[in-house]
């Protein structure tokens, strides 16, 4: 099992060049999450998807936009990259609220990624 | 508002002692998950533990246990018998639910350094 996988693991980018990270999950998980994480600031959460076709705003949208296209997959977009979009990003998946599993429900425990490094020059 | 603080920024502990990493959490929920992630050097997330709020124990798992004091609304994070490869950040995480279930928020974090 590959678990969660994100897709570049490190990229440079100029200022308002504009790039795309992917994550992948095959664990059948209905949520999908982007966090970036800063020094000092924890995760933050960027946005989030409870399934496929939809998509919602977490605490630091703004410059941001995602799809989730098919059920496995949570693209993250940059359109214009600015520097202060340096940040090591983290993807994360989950099963639903209530979803079941063998042995009794399921914690809600997120599954991450193992992180993308972005830096904007 | 921030809904997860973690007031330590950073602790030193003497290996194979205990240390107690604080957390506590806002919100007007009576349904809530808490958990703790481990996240080393090489800069990997480990879920190491979960609390329900309608859990009547405490949580453990092997030298990891959680304070859940509900009134205060705390949730720290007891690490016993610390090891050289504890040293790590710890960051404590909240989901609501089962109405906001869907979000899951994290603190800053707390930087521990194990002491041979």
């Amino acid at each position: 099992n590959a678990g969660v996988t994100q897709t570049p693991k490190f990229r440079v980018l100029k200022t308002g060049q504009s790039m795309t990270l992917l994550c992948a999950q095959d664990m059948n998980h209905e949520y999908m999450y982007w966090y970036r994480q800063d020094p000092g600031m924890g995760l933050r959460l960027i946005h989030y998807s409870v399934g496929e076709g939809t998509t919602a705003k977490g605490e630091v949208p703004d410059g941001y936009n995602v799809s989730r296209l098919k059920k496995q997959n949570f693209l993250l977009g940059l359109e214009s990259a600015a520097p202060s979009q340096t940040s090591v990003y983290f993807c994360a998946s989950s099963y639903s609220y209530g979803q079941g599993l063998p042995g009794g429900l399921n914690t809600g425990e997120l599954f991450f990624g193992e992180g993308s490094r972005l830096t904007v020059l | 508002a921030q809904k997860i603080t973690q007031t330590q920024p950073g602790m030193f502990v003497q290996e194979k002692e205990a240390v107690t990493l604080d957390c506590t959490y806002d919100t007007s929920d009576p349904s809530y998950g808490l958990f703790w992630y481990k996240q080393p050097s090489s800069g990997e997330m480990i879920f190491l533990i979960y609390q329900g709020s309608y859990d009547q124990q405490n949580a453990t798992e092997g030298r990891y246990s959680l304070n859940f004091q509900k009134a205060r609304k705390s949730a720290n994070l007891v690490i016993s018998a610390s090891q050289l490869g504890d040293s790590a950040m710890y960051f404590c995480a909240m989901r609501e639910g089962p109405t906001s279930y869907d979000k899951v928020i994290f603190g800053p974090g707390t930087s521990l350094s194990v002491i041979p």
